[in-house]
């Protein structure tokens, strides 16, 4: 079956500009994440999704960063104002249930902000 | 405070020697999940294992064993007789009951080369 995908895989931006990164994950899966991962780190978690909500939101990094699964499968995260400093891979996983449960990633979407 | 630990940034092997990965974790919890997670030049990553707390059983699966340490909080993995496949990095995680589990926190990841 369909692996989770991200579009665009790559996304070049002026900084101040506003940019959406999509995840479509595996049919099914209620659990959605957002991380980041920088040169050479390891991924930094952004926001977990249970459905439709965000269960934890608490790794958004300021208010620039918003992200949305209005029916509980795509979602959006959103940078507002960009920085050079957001420049990064921005990976997307779902499971199944939640997050003690196998994570399935996507191929990210590199962020560079010019 | 970081919560996972790799020590190794790096690591050289020569094909079909065996390599061991280091993890060490720190929690207040006393449940909570540790898993690795391999990512290979493509860039996607891969589940490996998943183990909570309660469970402190070695496990293996084919050419890769984890060991598992309370005592001293740390997650091993080792990968016997490597191949030239198994370079990647690799990365240690963990989550915690306090956080309901949903913050899954990553170290800072090991690459592993591995030479013909």
């Amino acid at each position: 079956g369909a692996g989770v995908s991200q579009t665009p895989s790559n996304k070049v931006t002026e900084k101040g500009k506003y940019v959406e990164l999509r995840c479509d994950p595996i049919s099914g899966h209620t659990a959605l994440y957002w991380y980041r991962q920088s040169l050479g780190q390891g991924p930094e978690f952004l926001i977990y999704f249970q459905g439709t909500g965000a269960a934890d939101d608490s790794g958004l990094p300021n208010d620039r960063f918003f992200a949305v699964r209005p029916e509980g499968s795509v979602s959006t995260l959103k940078i507002q104002r960009t920085e050079r400093g957001d420049s990064a891979v921005y990976l997307c996983a779902s499971s199944v249930s939640g997050p003690t449960y196998e994570q399935y990633f996507g191929p990210g979407t590199r962020l560079t902000v010019t | 405070a970081q919560k996972v630990t790799q020590a190794q940034t790096e690591i050289s092997v020569v094909e079909k020697e065996d390599v061991t990965l280091d993890c060490v974790y720190e929690t207040r919890d006393t449940t909570y999940y540790l898993f690795w997670y391999k990512q290979p030049p493509s860039g996607e990553l891969v589940f490996l294992i998943r183990r909570n707390s309660f469970d402190e059983q070695n496990e293996i699966s084919g050419r890769y064993s984890w060991n598992f340490q309370k005592s001293t909080s740390s997650f091993n993995f080792t990968i016997t007789a490597s191949q030239v496949v198994d370079s990647a990095v690799y990365f240690c995680a963990l989550s915690e009951a306090r956080t309901s589990y949903d913050k899954v926190i990553f170290g800072p990841g090991t690459s592993l080369s591995v030479i013909p």
